[in-house]
Formats: C-alpha cells, structure tokens, sequence
C-alpha cells in the first residue's frame, strides 16, 4: 500500500509555544489528507481535511485558528498547534487518500505524532 | 453517514481464526464497509473493503451478508502481531476518504 510519513513520532513542548507536525505522502500524489486526534483509550476524531491549494475545512468544534493546517505542496500538510496547552496533549495522526477500484478509495495513515505539552 | 456497532472486546486463540463481527444495519446501497485496524500508539491500518461481494486478500477476509446489514472480518490464523483495535466503518458518500471511527473491537490475541 501506499506510505504516509509523519514527523516527528513524538514532541514535547512547554506551554503556550507552538509545534508543527509534518505529514507526507512518499510514493503518491495526495490531493486531500485527513487529520485525526485521538486522547487516551478514546478513538480517531476527524478534526480537519486539508485540501491541497485551499483552505483546510474543519470539523465542528474545532478551532481552526489554533489548529492551522497548510497543504501546500501533493505530497505535504502540515498541523500546526498555536499556544499549546496541556489540554492540546493527544496523539495527531493524519491520512492521506490514496487510490483503489472504480468507486472506492484507500486512506493511508501516518504513523501518528504524540504531543506533550508541559 | 451509517454508524456500525461492533463488540468492545474479544479474545482469539494464536492459530486460530478471529471472526469479529459489524452490524450496520442503515448502510446504504452506495457505501462500502472498510475495515482498518490501530496496534497501539501506531496510525490505522488499511485491512480490506468491499461493497457487497465477499472479499478476500493477504491479511483478511470480508463476509458481507446479503442485505448488507452486517459484516465479519475474518482473521484465518491469527498472531500475536494481531493484537489490536479493530475498526468496521462505512465509508462517507463523498470520494475523498474521510473516515469517522466509532469505538471499535479490542482484540486480544493470546498464546
């Protein structure tokens, strides 16, 4: 299957600055990624889907002007967490939509991102 | 979008085959049933999908039944690498592969 790269796998961050998690697609071209959050013993929550050349569309009750995505490039998004929070402390994870059959399509996932914040 | 209803747990047997059920019973005629599944502190993995046909590849098989109300992954010999969470979600209607997970089924492989 197609690979999606995170980075970096783990962070930590002091209160109040700002970390960026990168997310790459290294052997396809992905018009739209997916970023997730999930907090301990929950599952996957949708926060965002990044378009490639527009603004990201965020899912309700996520702040998009503390969770700024950029995709700028087919294979590249980022997330960047603005004024992190020990509350912002979770495991980021983003997709990426690959190719399948005739009416169907794969999602890809990065290997996730685990941010601390002190 | 159709919500799935999968069991919180169950344990397997090594060697023996893990058949983990999904019931989604408001499925639409449009929507596939994708399995993924989330070995701890790792990003989802990508198992098999299908619409309405039984679907076999090199990690698992997909049994829909013929209503499409309900599904089971089956795992035909599983390991202990096959500790994980197992997520049954329908796909959304748009094409772009956004995914909503529910809680999954936590399987437990054991020696």
């Amino acid at each position: 299957g197609a690979v999606v790269s995170q980075h970096p796998s783990r962070v930590i961050c002091k209160s109040g600055t700002s970390v960026k998690i990168e997310c790459r697609s290294l052997d396809f071209q992905a018009t739209t990624m997916f970023w997730y959050r999930q907090f301990p013993k929950q599952s996957l929550m949708l926060m965002a889907t990044s378009n490639e050349g527009s603004k990201a569309t965020y899912e309700q009750g996520v702040e998009k002007d503390k969770f700024l995505i950029n995709h700028a490039s087919l294979t590249l998004s980022t997330l960047t967490v603005t004024s992190a929070h020990p509350e912002d402390s979770s495991f980021y994870i983003c997709s990426a939509r690959g190719s399948g059959r005739q009416g169907a399509t794969e999602a890809f996932f990065g290997q996730g991102t685990r941010l601390t914040v002190v | 979008d159709a919500k799935t209803t999968q069991p919180p747990s169950m344990d397997c047997a090594e060697g023996r085959a893990a058949n983990l059920p999904c019931n989604h019973s408001t499925i639409s005629g449009n929507e596939y049933v994708y399995w993924y599944r989330q070995i701890h502190s790792q990003g989802p993995q990508y198992i098999i999908h299908g619409l309405k046909n039984n679907e076999t590849n090199e990690m698992a098989s997909l049994i829909i039944t013929e209503d499409r109300k309900s599904s089971t992954l089956i795992l035909p010999h599983a390991t202990l690498r096959d500790t994980a969470v197992y997520y049954c979600i329908v796909r959304v209607t748009d094409s772009w592969g956004k995914l909503q997970f529910g809680a999954g089924t936590q399987v437990v492989v054991t020696p």
